[in-house]
């Protein structure tokens, strides 16, 4: 299976930061990556798809990059509905899998 | 807009069987091309994916889940089930339904999630 990597494991942040959290996979997985916003008792929401294609409706101050096993997930202005835990998921190759998270928190 | 709402009980018992129900509105689990799948998180851990199966029937399980997985379809009520044989309290977890546009895409819609423990 092929692992995925988040760093940092958590970060604290100020409103309108500039917020990058980033994502390696064990093997390369050319642009098939997504990454997911969840907060507290709620379902992951999908933000990203294709490393870098903004789902329809996900502000655009959320980007990302990357391809083969290097990518990353950039929150331009971090506002306070932002806080909760990224995750980022390979559906390259099965079984899908996922990274282990980012807390991120408003300071 | 495809919603999905898990269904079942909250507690099971050790050794005994979870069964879960996925309620699928806004979208035919018979459409061609979609793929829906059954999802965990241990508490406060992080995601795991359990199985999907397609509008055919097909499935496919996470191999690192031991066997006793049987992700199913009924078509007459657009529903989707999971059971899982045999459990211990490892098995204690939100499980989440989700739906993707095909076997290599992400999860677009997600149900709220349903928290299952494994207790006696």
């Amino acid at each position: 299976a092929i692992q995925l990597t988040q760093s940092p494991s958590s970060l604290s942040a100020s409103v309108g930061d500039r917020v990058t959290i980033t994502c390696r996979t064990s093997e390369g997985i050319s642009s098939a990556l997504a990454w997911y916003h969840q907060k507290p008792g709620k379902a992951p929401k999908l933000l990203i798809y294709d490393a870098s294609s903004l789902q329809r409706g996900v502000p655009s101050r959320f980007s990302g990059s990357g391809s083969g096993t290097d990518f990353t997930l950039t929150i331009s202005s971090l506002q306070p509905e932002d806080c909760g835990t990224y995750y980022c998921q390979q559906f390259n190759s099965y079984p899908l899998t996922f990274g282990g998270g980012t807390k991120v928190e408003i300071k | 807009q495809v919603q999905l709402q898990e269904s079942g009980p909250g507690l099971v018992k050790p050794s005994q069987t979870l069964s879960l129900t996925c309620s699928v509105s806004g979208e035919s689990i018979s459409t061609a091309g979609y793929y829906w799948s059954w999802i965990r998180q241990h508490p406060g851990k992080g995601l795991e994916w359990i199985g999907f199966i397609f509008h055919s029937g097909s499935t496919s399980y996470n191999p690192s889940l031991r066997s006793g997985v049987t992700i199913s379809l009924d078509t007459s009520k657009n529903q989707f089930s999971l059971k899982l044989t045999s459990v211990t309290a490892a098995d204690t977890a939100v499980y989440y339904c989700a739906s993707a546009s095909g076997g290599y895409y992400p999860f677009d819609f997600w149900g709220q999630g349903t928290l299952v423990t494994v207790s006696s």
